[in-house]
């Protein structure tokens, strides 16, 4: 059974520019969610979504988006970059509603210059 | 918001030694998980625990859902070079929260 894979791994942007980052769920899973760590902050929630609904977010400004498709394939969105949006942001799917088992991808490394 | 305190910070063990690090909440958790992160990789579910005073093992880590439903903990025993790495609590309070909040990690190091 494939795991969580997210696409790229590695991205550079220029500040300013907009970024598209794109995760597929365990088969089966339902549940998508993402998360923002940096050294300084460790990991923190962005948002989660359901049957391509968000039912939750975290506490980033609204720069930071995301959208879940029919086939509870996922991307988040993040406009303008800045310098401190670098981080590693990863996807985690669940087979239904978060706080149950989450299972991580490996990451997208997004350096912002 | 949710606060996660994780301890030690870091952690230099001897090849062989028994680990213990735990994580207290300033609010009741309804799951907690326990992950192991390597540099570059996403972090690997080790243990999930569902239920107060539930004690759960996996090989040679074995966690527990503290009473009071605010801590956990997670014991490695008999470390081995490959147990490095970065171990995550994470908690969840529940239906209605669909997110996890995160302690900020204990960085383990064995000496061979």
């Amino acid at each position: 059974k494939a795991g969580v894979t997210q696409t790229p791994r590695y991205l550079i942007k220029t500040r300013g520019q907009q970024v598209t980052l794109s995760c597929s769920p365990i088969s089966g899973h339902r549940s998508v969610s993402w998360y923002q760590q940096t050294p300084g902050q460790g990991l923190q929630f962005l948002f989660e979504y359901f049957s391509e609904t968000q039912r939750n977010k975290g506490n980033f400004p609204g720069r930071f988006s995301g959208r879940q498709f029919s086939n509870s394939r996922s991307e988040m969105n993040v406009s303008t970059l800045e310098l401190g949006d670098s981080a590693l942001y990863l996807c985690a799917s669940s087979l239904g509603p978060l706080g149950t088992e989450a299972f991580f991808g490996q990451g997208t490394r997004l350096t912002v210059v | 918001g949710q606060q996660l305190n994780q301890s030690p910070q870091s952690m230099f063990i001897q090849e062989g030694e028994d680990v213990s690090m735990n994580c207290t909440s300033s609010s009741i958790f309804n799951t907690w998980l326990w992950y192991k992160q390597d540099p570059g990789e996403g972090p690997v579910l080790l243990i999930a625990l569902y239920k107060a005073g539930e004690l759960t093992s996996n090989g040679r880590l074995t966690a527990q859902f503290g009473i009071t439903r605010k801590d956990s903990f997670l014991n490695i025993s008999a470390s081995i070079p490959s147990d490095v790495g970065i171990y995550f609590c994470a908690g969840s309070s529940g239906a209605g929260s669909y997110q996890l909040t995160f302690g900020k990690g204990t960085k383990l190091s064995v000496i061979p």
